[in-house]
């Protein structure tokens, strides 16, 4: 399996729901990440795990909240987002996260999140 | 504070055609350099992937060269078909983080 799967595929939320995004891998890869991508712009980053520890958070804002709850899964919960927070959320993992590693980067199909 | 950008923003260009994209970064010290493309709305896939202290890498049609020293990574696209229409993105990994480019949109048509 050489995949990273995100879903679901499609998300419409209003302002006050909660939800959660969800990422699988089972490549052992021990790094994971959490991308936001706008409308013609690059990904950026949000979050970054390293085995299973939250090693950083790029100042995003409480209403997303990360969760590894082991090596192969990784979780956005969502709550109170703005419609500005629409976007495609892009989960991606490489196997490790050591400076001197070389490893690439493996992203998932993304999740296109819609706030109303 | 690394920043990348590519160039071209946009290229449309007749099928068959060899095509270059260019990818240039302000801080030497990478560990590695990839390229993805983007379909629309769509995730990223990985294409090539550079090491450092590579100087190329090659996958069928599509060939990747890295010159650490001058901040700057090429792609080039031997005879461009219609299915290879999408954004093309550098990024480059200085260290925990993957920074990307700002991308290539490339429309290729028959």
């Amino acid at each position: 399996d050489t995949e990273v799967t995100q879903t679901p595929k499609h998300l419409v939320m209003g302002m006050t729901n909660k939800k959660s995004l969800k990422c699988e891998q089972h490549m052992g890869h021990r790094a994971m990440y959490w991308y936001k991508q706008k409308a013609k712009k690059p990904p950026e980053l949000m979050f970054v795990y390293s085995y299973e520890k939250l090693s950083i958070n790029e100042s995003v804002p409480s209403r997303f909240s990360p969760e590894c709850p082991n090596s192969s899964l990784l979780n956005l919960h969502l709550h109170a987002l703005q419609p500005e927070d629409s976007a495609l959320y892009l989960c991606a993992s490489s196997q490790g996260l050591q400076a001197r590693d070389s490893y690439g980067y493996t992203f998932g199909s993304g999740t296109r999140l819609t706030v109303v | 504070k690394q920043e990348v950008t590519q160039i071209p923003a946009a290229l449309s260009v007749p099928e068959g055609e060899n095509l270059v994209l260019n990818c240039s970064f302000t801080d030497s010290a990478i560990y590695n350099l990839q390229w993805f493309r983007q379909d629309p709305g769509k995730g990223l896939t990985s294409l090539l992937l550079i090491q450092s202290s590579q100087r190329e890498q090659t996958s069928g049609r599509l060939n990747a060269s890295l010159d650490k020293s001058s901040g700057r990574s090429t792609l080039y696209i031997a005879a461009s078909q219609p299915g290879d229409s999408a954004t093309y993105l550098c990024a480059v990994r200085p260290g925990d983080k993957l920074i990307f480019g700002t991308g290539t949109r490339l429309q290729v048509f028959p």
